[in-house]
């Protein structure tokens, strides 16, 4: 798979249960950032994990990080139908001179009311 | 909240005319960068500007695009002779001296006929 490569590509849930999307990448990275966008909108920037780190919390959001498997996974907890997006993960490399992002296909995630 | 801004938010214009993208990063923010994603595809990057000069920039980004921070605001991507494949939402962003999370513009739709 390519760089940033996010599973499942779509998932559907129903109001109130969590959703977990993943994502691959092959080369070593200083940080990896998740984002949101609805669609034909623009991105929003949701939470950055840095290399160092394992995991991290922002609301009902829940990143983790593992170098040694180079995955991440996205965590929403108590999702809401305003949370129907596609969600992306960025990852920028080791020895990037000029922070270039590389994202993967994203997963659409359909929340139920 | 500061925010990235961009205009027009579409642009439709001939094939082989010249269109000049233009955004408005975040007024602290030192680097600056041009991504674009194609209808259904993944947000690809362009280049990334720092110091008033380019510090990276992808093999899309030929010599058909150039970019230019023409004042102390604004932050430009001019794309010459365009071509029906040009066509795609083109998104600005920009990041603070630490150069980690980037914030995206809301995106110009391009449209060239």
């Amino acid at each position: 798979s390519q760089q940033g490569e996010e599973d499942p590509q779509a998932l559907s849930i129903q109001e109130g249960e969590n959703a977990t999307m993943n994502c691959s990448y092959k080369t070593s990275i200083n940080n990896l950032q998740w984002y949101r966008q609805n669609s034909g909108r623009g991105l929003v920037h949701l939470i950055l994990i840095r290399s160092n780190e394992r995991e991290k919390h922002s609301g009902r959001l829940r990143v983790t990080l593992d170098t040694s498997k180079k995955s991440s996974s996205l965590l929403i907890t108590a999702s809401r139908a305003a949370d129907t997006a596609s969600y992306f993960c960025a990852t920028d490399a080791l020895n990037n001179a000029g922070n270039m992002l590389t994202f993967g296909g994203g997963t659409r995630l359909m929340v139920k009311p | 909240e500061p925010e990235v801004t961009q205009t027009p938010s579409h642009q439709v214009t001939q094939m082989g005319q010249e269109v000049i993208l233009r955004c408005v990063p975040i007024s602290n923010h030192l680097y600056f960068y041009w991504y674009r994603q194609i209808l259904g595809q993944k947000v690809e990057f362009l280049v990334s500007f720092y110091n008033n000069e380019i510090s990276e920039k992808s093999e899309i980004f030929d010599d058909q695009f150039s970019v230019e921070r023409p004042d102390g605001s604004n932050f430009t991507l001019k794309i010459r002779s365009t071509k029906l494949e040009d066509s795609a939402m083109y998104f600005c962003a920009s990041s603070d001296r630490n150069g980690r999370e980037q914030y995206f513009g809301p995106g110009t739709r391009l449209t060239v006929t």
